[in-house]
């Protein structure tokens, strides 16, 4: 596609459910990355997909986080038992093999565990 | 291990005035260097960045920045700020292991 796109764009769900959050990247880039914003924070960084296999899952806060994709193609993360701490922006970026070229962003799934 | 720094977490300027914002970086190889906005509510959008080549790079809204190795800087500067500035802005870094790793962010506010 045009852009990455992610959906759903807001997502409200109660503590101790689990979700599911999903990201299409730029058709032809190889490399999808998570981030997640709280609010009036920075980007922390999750998780980082070169192709289907994951190099670095350095920052997922935890257990209850996972994430796959699906050759170079859609990226799920999901997020089992949610607490309210989880509350936040996830933002996903991709970009090409040749990553002097920049990373694109989503525009985010707003998350809000109630 | 790769990092950024961006002094001053608000920055206040007069629409018109000098636009400066700062970032330093650590990076154990020469990096990938990034300015990204966000606008409120919105995604990030990138502003320029430095790979490799001339170490002043423009990029779009007549922001640029200079790359300056000595120094571990890429500060973000803009001759004559614009109400239309106003936004959250991040520096980012890349190095070998292509994860890219954000400063803390500097909101920037423009007084009429």
């Amino acid at each position: 596609g045009a852009g990455v796109s992610q959906s759903p764009s807001n997502k409200v769900t109660e503590k101790g459910k689990d979700v599911e959050l999903r990201c299409d990247p730029i058709s032809g880039h190889t490399a999808l990355y998570w981030y997640r914003q709280r609010l009036g924070q920075g980007l922390e960084f999750l998780i980082y997909f070169q192709g289907n296999s994951a190099p670095d899952k350095s920052g997922l806060p935890s257990d209850r986080f996972s994430a796959e994709r699906t050759g170079e193609s859609v990226s799920t993360l999901t997020i089992q038992r949610t607490q309210q701490e989880d509350s936040a922006v996830y933002l996903c970026a991709s970009s090409p093999f040749d990553r002097g070229q920049g990373y694109t962003f989503g525009s985010g799934t707003r998350l809000t565990v109630v | 291990a790769q990092s950024v720094t961006q002094l001053g977490s608000h920055v206040s300027v007069s629409e018109g005035a000098l636009v400066l914002l700062r970032c330093n970086y650590s990076s154990s190889v020469p990096p990938y260097l990034f300015w990204y906005v966000q606008y409120p509510n919105q995604g990030l959008q990138l502003l320029l960045k430095y790979t490799t080549g001339a170490t002043l790079v423009k990029g779009i809204n007549g922001f640029e920045a200079e790359f300056k190795k000595s120094e571990t800087s890429f500060h973000l500067t803009k001759p004559s700020a614009h109400m239309s500035d106003a936004a959250e802005y991040f520096c980012a870094v890349s190095d070998s292991s292509y994860k890219l790793i954000f400063g803390s962010g500097t909101r920037l506010l423009v007084r009429p």
